[in-house]
């Protein structure tokens, strides 16, 4: 079955700019009609969506954090990425890839990857 | 942005009890709402989708209800696998917004 994996750095400084990846296994990244969408969750609170990119590249961000984020899809490696530029200790989080199922309208998180913990500390 | 807001933030049940809970959109969003399981360390768990759709493989004691502004999730008999938070979603605006999330312990 489809499954996602995330995978980056675990420890960031303050200012410099995460990069997370997803690998997608037991299908294919480039088809059916999915999105791909990161989300995250700080220490203690809830989901925050950050954005999500479909197979034809298209992206659609959070506006808290469009100014920031970028999300990409390599087909060649299956796998999607995060971005996200001038982290501050707020960014501190577990930060999930899912992927986004649905139609008109009725869009849902039908799978999610187990969370990669990043920390934004000096 | 829609808020959602949960309730109780968090509920303490027994093996067998039945439990509900609530999730309130700040504006309506007619059935545009999702429900997901979290377990620490798991990867979450899409549990109900468009308000009462239950999704593939899970357990029908899960079932979800409401429209407008005010859904439910109910466990008709909570199993000790259930012990987990629940979280509501909605999708009807952007940006897609996630309730507080509801824990539910023994």
């Amino acid at each position: 079955q489809v499954q996602l994996q995330e995978s980056g750095p675990g420890l960031m400084k303050p200012s410099q700019t995460l990069s997370l990846t997803c690998t997608v296994s037991g299908g294919s990244v480039s088809s059916g009609n999915y999105y791909w969408s990161w989300i995250r969750q700080h220490p203690g609170k809830g989901l925050e969506w950050i954005g999500y990119i479909y197979t034809s590249g298209r992206t659609y961000y959070n506006a808290s954090l469009k100014s920031r984020t970028t999300i990409s899809v390599d087909s060649s490696d299956n796998q999607f990425s995060l971005k996200l530029s001038s982290l501050t200790a707020a960014d501190t989080a577990v930060y999930y890839c899912a992927r986004v199922s649905g139609s008109k309208g009725y869009w849902y998180f039908d799978l999610w990857g187990r969370g990669s913990l990043v920390t934004v500390s000096s | 942005d829609i808020q959602m807001t949960q309730s109780p933030s968090s509920l303490s049940a027994s093996v067998g009890d039945r439990v509900t809970i609530t999730c309130r959109a700040s504006q309506s969003i007619s059935t545009f709402l999702n429900w997901y399981q979290s377990k620490p360390g798991m990867a979450p768990q899409l549990l109900i989708y468009a308000a009462s759709t239950l999704q593939s493989g899970v357990p029908s004691r899960f079932s979800g209800g409401g429209s407008g502004t005010d859904f439910t999730l109910t466990i008709s008999s909570l199993q000790p696998e259930d012990f987990a938070t629940y979280y509501c979603q909605q999708s009807y605006g952007t940006p897609i917004t996630f309730g507080q999330g509801t824990r539910l312990e023994i």
